[in-house]
């Protein structure tokens, strides 16, 4: 079984719509985070939470709000979709008392049209 | 501005030889270097690490190098197999430098292996 699951995997949308992508884990992470994917710009960091009570805005935030559930999920919704949000987003987590600080665990991806 | 540059979106390379993935970067702060390797459909995963301490790590087939006076980090993968072929990211982080360990990461280098 997957650690770091998305749903849904793929989303066809309309303008002004609200969306909610899902993430859920079961590695005990405390940090968990939200990217998004455009060709041949890499993984740009939306929001990250470092526990439940913690959120943080990152890189591109706007249009965009995050829910941290529980320690194992974390919600992105866009409030009223527009195209350019039309991306592949992946959810991430890591663990602030590993070893390896920095190293991060990724969902599978949601890809995310907007029409 | 850019902080992680891979200025090669993509690189082509014959199966048993040397593949050389390179990244450049901006911030001084940056003191832990992650490569991710991305197959379609797929979260990125882990590869190797390094911290700015070391100039070289290495993993089975996999080596990273880094150099800090020219700011400059690279992947070796010797020999190279067709199940290389994917997209490579170089991510960046700054555990110290306020911004709390999120990675940076680059645009990405698609490599292929052909056999």
């Amino acid at each position: 079984d997957a650690d770091v699951t998305q749903t849904p995997r793929n989303r066809i949308t309309k303008t002004g719509k609200r969306i909610m992508l899902e993430c859920s884990q079961t590695k005990g992470h405390d940090r968990m985070y939200w990217y998004r994917q455009d060709p041949g710009l890499g993984l740009r960091l939306i929001y990250y939470s470092f526990d439940v009570k913690d959120i943080n805005k990152g890189e591109i935030s706007d249009g965009y709000s995050v829910s941290r559930q529980a320690q194992a999920k974390f919600s992105l919704s866009l409030e009223s979709a527009i195209p350019n949000q039309t991306a592949l987003y992946f959810c991430a987590t890591s663990d602030r008392t590993s070893g390896s600080l920095d190293e991060q665990f990724f969902g599978p991806g949601t890809r995310l049209t907007v029409l | 501005d850019q902080q992680v540059k891979q200025n090669s979106p993509s690189l082509s390379v014959q199966e048993g030889r040397i593949s050389i993935l390179n990244c450049d970067y901006t911030n001084s702060m940056f003191d832990y270097f992650l490569w991710y390797k991305k197959y379609p459909a797929e979260g990125p995963t882990f590869l190797i690490s390094i911290s700015s301490i070391k100039d070289k790590n290495e993993d089975g087939r996999f080596t990273v190098f880094l150099n800090k006076s020219a700011k400059h980090l690279s992947l070796h993968i010797v020999p190279s197999q067709p199940g290389d072929s994917a997209v490579y990211f170089c991510a960046a982080s700054a555990r110290y430098g306020g911004s709390q360990g999120n990675l940076i990461f680059g645009k990405g280098t698609k490599l292929s292996v052909k056999p």
